[in-house]
């Protein structure tokens, strides 16, 4: 069975300061990660992937990711955070043998001007 | 690309009415996701197709929930007859093969 473990139910930061989210999963094989981001009621976004290659995955609106096979995580990072990054942000993974993506629980985060 | 199409995008509705929510999935995906999305149970799998042929409906909560997908560019998700804890957003999600999977806006039921 395959699952994913979001640690925090909120982050908060300041705006201009790093952000990480933290995530860590099991699978079993080599895993296919992603991250979500989800905004006050709408649907949940494409932030990035991590597939094969680089463990650093960069993605959309400056957020980055890295891939870290002996400690299972995948772990989401902007090096400066903006208010506008307020969101609920999801990670979620599946298994070269899975059909369908796990997701975590979701991380708040909360960026203060 | 339109992205993945839901309707409607907000339904309220009395108790023991039937609720239709319909998705058309991104083009050439063959894979369709519902989901439901409550503040208590966060983000749940309700069923998923594969080349339209259902293959995991384990999360369907009951039998008034049902889904189909009679073709490559439809699928409907059915309640009946619907309940107030059924109040919830409702996504559809595509994607091809293991590529990227996308979420539709999503459909907010409210049943009184």
């Amino acid at each position: 069975a395959q699952s994913v473990a979001q640690p925090e139910d909120q982050v908060n930061v300041a705006e201009g300061n790093p952000l990480t989210v933290k995530c860590t999963y099991s699978v079993s094989g080599n895993p296919y990660l992603f991250w979500y981001v989800q905004y006050p009621n709408r649907g949940l976004q494409f932030l990035l992937k991590y597939i094969t290659g680089d463990n650093l995955v960069k993605g959309s609106y400056g957020f980055e990711a890295e891939f870290n096979k002996s400690q299972t995580s995948f772990h989401l990072k902007k090096p400066s955070a903006l208010v506008s990054d307020s969101a609920l942000y999801f990670c979620a993974v599946f298994g070269a043998a899975g059909n369908k993506l796990t997701f975590g629980g979701g991380t708040r985060v909360l960026v203060k001007p | 690309d339109a992205g993945v199409i839901q309707s409607p995008r907000h339904e309220v509705t009395e108790m023991g009415q039937e609720v239709t929510l319909r998705c058309k999935p991104i083009s050439g995906h063959d894979y369709l996701f519902w989901y439901r999305q409550t503040m208590m149970r966060g983000l749940e799998l309700l069923i998923y197709f594969n080349n339209n042929v259902p293959i995991d409906d384990s999360g369907m909560p009951e039998d008034r929930f049902s889904a189909k997908m009679p073709n490559a560019s439809f699928s409907t998700l059915k309640i009946q007859p619907s309940e107030p804890r059924d109040s919830a957003v409702y996504f559809c999600a595509s994607r091809a093969s293991t590529d990227t999977q996308y979420f539709g806006p999503g459909t907010r039921l409210t049943v009184l």
